[in-house]
């Protein structure tokens, strides 16, 4: 089945630190630029990073510049999402996305994972 | 503050035909293609339009894409209950070097 499945998210404390996962599965992951777009309660979609299909071209959005780092292994079809120095700004259901090779945008989604930055 | 603009809020009755905007400048829009996506209320995104006007296949073809230099408009016709939801345009922003959305629209089936 293809499909893109987040994990890692939890409560964290502000300034503190997190890892998020997306594994990916049923298609050819390392063919893909890769993308994490998150969303807070309530509220629109923003997008947050995204890494060419070699990991050698990364995008941030500026407000998680220098927090945030973005990184994949196309060994193990999986992208990751370091969060650092976290604010409660950052508190979110983060999306991973594919972005489809021909058609451009955001083909694939998965379900999502919940980080709550609070004390 | 989104980079694209949307309205914040569409209605319409089962039946009607409604757009919705979506207005960017000449660094997203303007120089490159727009896509939609509609959320409906607990799920995540689902792309809707591609490249200004494509539809991928599941797609009803009672939703269609435009877009004219810095704007762009969803339209669904033969409103439906089933396509209340919140829909969010977008678009690469060269300037920015940034995928950027609309802040998005929450269509209401009267």
């Amino acid at each position: 089945e293809v499909q893109l499945v987040e994990s890692g998210g939890r409560l964290v404390q502000p300034g503190g630190s997190l890892r998020l996962s997306c594994a990916a599965s049923g298609f050819t992951f390392s063919s893909h630029w890769m993308t994490w777009v998150r969303q807070a309660p309530g509220k629109g979609l923003e997008w947050v990073a995204n890494i060419k299909q070699d990991g050698s071209e990364k995008n941030y959005v500026d407000s998680v510049k220098g927090r945030f780092t973005i990184s994949r292994d196309n060994a193990k079809n999986s992208m990751y999402l370091q969060l650092d120095s976290l604010g409660t700004e950052d508190t979110a259901v983060y999306y991973c996305a594919r972005e489809a090779r021909l058609r451009g945008g955001f083909d694939l989604w998965g379900q999502g994972t919940l980080v709550t930055v609070s004390s | 503050q989104s980079v694209l603009t949307q309205p914040p809020s569409a209605s319409g009755t089962p039946g009607q035909r409604v757009t919705i905007s979506c207005s960017g400048s000449s660094s997203n829009i303007g120089s490159n293609y727009v896509y939609w996506y509609q959320q409906l209320p607990g799920t995540a995104p689902k792309l809707l339009i591609y490249k200004n006007n494509q539809r991928p296949s599941g797609v009803p073809d009672r939703f269609s894409g435009s877009k004219s230099d810095t704007s762009a408009s969803l339209a669904i016709s033969g409103l439906r209950s089933e396509d209340e939801a919140n829909y969010y345009c977008s678009a690469w922003d060269g300037s920015l070097n940034n995928w950027v959305f609309g802040g998005g629209t929450k269509l209401t089936v009267l």
